[in-house]
């Protein structure tokens, strides 16, 4: 399993954009990148899941470059409710029965 | 649906004693596992089962841990015995089956052993 970075905390404001840059620099060719959010006292939820280029869903969009060694998150127009922990992962979508290792995740704080 | 089911929410017991977690998952779901997140070490896998067979144990702390899943709708997670280092947020989580990614992540059960 590709091993990823990503910042540990980032601030933001109500109304704005928030990027959320995660690196992978050994993502093999059959790996997957997921998004997991975790609001304080729940479980992680499933966000987003890309291969490559763009995908987009209701609550978020995932950019992926071309060489597929970075993944960028972005939130459009945060509100007080995205302040969360985000984690990206990196691994095969049939790899040991979709076993996840989570990483330190960046934890994201809203402002009013 | 109720989401995945997990019980009890808390558990506070002393040093010694022997603890058990309970997860039901969703309902149709082939494939569950069980976290354990502490701000030391994060959101840790413990074990996961696909179709009731236990796949992979490898991230199981000690012999002190077990978890079973005698059928397709409950799973236990057993500390016997406790030990104050094993208080974290315990996860279940399910999962579709082996073609789908995405998790589903119960509520967690918060473990405090004194």
């Amino acid at each position: 399993l590709a091993k990823t970075t990503q910042p540990i905390s980032m601030d933001s404001y109500e109304g704005q954009e928030v990027n959320i840059t995660c690196s992978h620099n050994n993502i093999a060719t059959n790996d997957y990148i997921t998004w997991y959010q975790q609001f304080p006292s729940q479980g992680p939820r499933f966000i987003i899941q890309g291969y490559k280029t763009k995908v987009t869903n209701e609550v978020a969009s995932l950019f992926i470059p071309a060489d597929r060694k970075s993944s960028t998150l972005s939130l459009p127009r945060v509100s007080l409710s995205d302040t969360a922990v985000y984690y990206c992962l990196v691994g095969e979508l049939y790899n040991q029965g979709g076993k996840l290792i989570f990483g330190q995740g960046t934890e994201l704080s809203v402002k009013p | 649906d109720a989401g995945v089911i997990q019980s009890p929410r808390h558990e506070v017991t002393e040093m010694g004693q022997e603890v058990t977690l309970r997860c039901k998952p969703i309902s149709g779901h082939n494939s569950l596992f069980w976290y354990r997140q502490t701000m030391m070490r994060g959101l840790e896998l413990l074990i996961y089962f696909n179709n009731n067979v236990p796949i992979d144990d490898s991230g199981m702390p000690e012999d002190r841990f077990s978890a079973k899943m005698p059928n397709a709708s409950f799973s236990t997670l057993k500390i016997q015995p406790s030990e104050p280092r094993d208080s974290a947020v315990y996860f279940c989580a399910s999962r579709p089956g082996l073609a789908v990614y995405e998790q589903y992540f119960g509520p967690g059960t918060r473990l405090t052993v004194t």
